[in-house]
């Protein structure tokens, strides 16, 4: 079965401009998690989304952020305007349901911010 | 509020030794608990968890956990570590809930095996 896939794996791009990080959950899953992961704060929740509805996004670090999910299969991280501090690895999860507890992690995105 | 608080950032061993990696927790109500294993460029694994029940889990890979409840540690351990163990290794947290299982990370510890 194909895990979670998350494009690109690699995005560089300067500041100012507007970044699309795309995630595509398991099948079946109905929760999905938006993480970003960086040196000095470690892995951060940003957004949480049940059925395809956002739970809780009290992880977006400001309204430069925001995610989308249209449905069970697919959801979309966006930045606009990027900047320098966004650089980073975001990560997607799914998992089967509310009470479920294992989340499977996607192989992430790098994001370069020059 | 819950917070995870892995003791040390880095662990550097040799292979064949045996390895602990140490993980305390502060939570106001009672919790899951889950270590997961980062390899180099790849996303989190579910290396084992903590539901209820026996308070030593078996993992993947030879690893085991031991739940501490008065002393709110969940160590993991590994009594002879492989050089293909060397990776990042996160302890984590579920509060029981209603329905909402947000698992909140540690810092996480760098395993380095030398030959």
């Amino acid at each position: 079965d194909a895990g979670v896939i998350q494009s690109p794996r690699h995005e560089v791009t300067e500041m100012g401009q507007e970044v699309t990080l795309r995630c595509k959950p398991i099948s079946g899953h109905n929760s999905l998690f938006w993480y970003r992961q960086t040196m000095m704060r470690g892995l951060e929740l940003l957004i949480y989304f049940n059925n395809n509805v956002p739970i809780d996004d009290s992880g977006m670090p400001e309204d430069r952020f925001s995610a989308k999910m249209p449905n069970a299969s697919f959801s979309t991280l966006k930045i606009q305007p990027s900047e320098p501090r966004d650089s980073a690895v975001y990560f997607c999860a799914s998992r089967l349901g509310q009470r479920s507890y294992e989340q499977y992690f996607g192989p992430g995105t790098r994001l370069t911010v020059t | 509020a819950q917070s995870v608080t892995q003791l040390d950032s880095q662990v550097p061993v040799f292979e064949e030794a045996p390895v602990e990696l140490r993980c305390n927790y502060s939570s106001s109500v009672s919790v899951y608990l889950f270590w997961y294993v980062q390899y180099p460029n790849q996303g989190l694994q579910l290396l084992l968890k903590y539901l209820s029940g026996s308070t030593l889990v078996k993992g993947i890979n030879g690893f085991e956990a031991e739940f501490n409840k008065s002393q709110t540690s969940f160590h993991l351990r590994k009594p002879s570590v492989h050089i293909s163990d060397t990776a990042e290794y996160f302890c984590a947290v579920s509060p029981f809930s209603g329905g909402y299982n947000k698992l909140i990370f540690g810092a996480g510890t760098r395993l380095a095996v030398h030959p």
